[in-house]
């Protein structure tokens, strides 16, 4: 039972224009969301974050946007650039200390 | 700043060898983590330990024992190695619950 979903393997984008990523779960309970990026080699970074009480979070060119009714999270990237390529992983977690990952996304940004 | 660092980064084993992975974190985390990663799977939690003293089963535990030796250190064993065991292998480390998470760069481990 996959409790965090990313259905779309991968997602290509000019340079400049928006790149979102999507995820959905399915455990109501979640109260915690990442959004991590990962280079081939490395390991997973942290890139932005939110709490079920809230619906936005931005930080620079990154803004996640959660719908708590749909169970529907998604990573918006304003503009692209050719170095947002990378695997990007949503997670969830419910004030426990398990995270749940989804399986990711494979964005790449096209000069 | 070395965050969490993982040791052997490259391994090779044969079935049935035994193997333990090694992680270690600087910034006084309270909780631990290994995460196997395979292609098309995403990030598969194994076991974590929460606090000093205390681990718990994740998503996919079998065939691996873990010890958390110190607030620090949290190593990963494989017994009897298997080939489905092939895989890149993260740990990672966090403060508190429901915070970012920090990762190591992994380790990537081949059973033939």
């Amino acid at each position: 039972d996959q409790q965090v979903k990313q259905n779309s393997p991968s997602l290509s984008v000019q340079e400049g224009r928006i790149s979102i990523l999507n995820c959905d779960y399915t455990n109501s309970m979640f109260d915690y969301f990442l959004w991590y990026k990962k280079y081939p080699a490395e390991g997973p970074t942290f890139l932005i974050s939110i709490s079920s009480i809230k619906d936005k979070n931005e930080d620079g060119r990154f803004t996640v946007f959660l719908n708590k009714s749909a169970k529907h999270l998604s990573l918006h990237i304003v503009p692209s650039q050719p170095g947002d390529s990378a695997v990007y992983f949503c997670a969830a977690s419910q004030g426990t200390y398990k995270y749940i990952f989804g399986t990711g996304t494979r964005l790449k940004v096209l000069a | 700043n070395a965050g969490v660092t993982q040791t052997p980064k490259f391994q090779v084993l044969k079935t049935g060898q035994s193997m333990t992975l090694q992680c270690a974190q600087d910034m006084n985390h309270n909780s631990m983590y290994w995460y196997r990663q395979d292609p098309g799977m995403g990030l598969r939690l194994i076991y974590y330990s929460a606090s000093e003293g205390t681990t718990d089963k994740g998503e996919v535990p079998n065939g691996y024992n873990v010890s958390r030796l110190n607030k620090r250190e949290f190593s990963l064993r494989l017994e009897s190695a298997a080939p489905s065991q092939t895989s890149v292998y993260f740990c990672a480390s966090v403060w508190n619950s429901n915070q970012p998470q920090h990762f190591g760069d992994g380790t990537r481990l081949s059973i033939l």
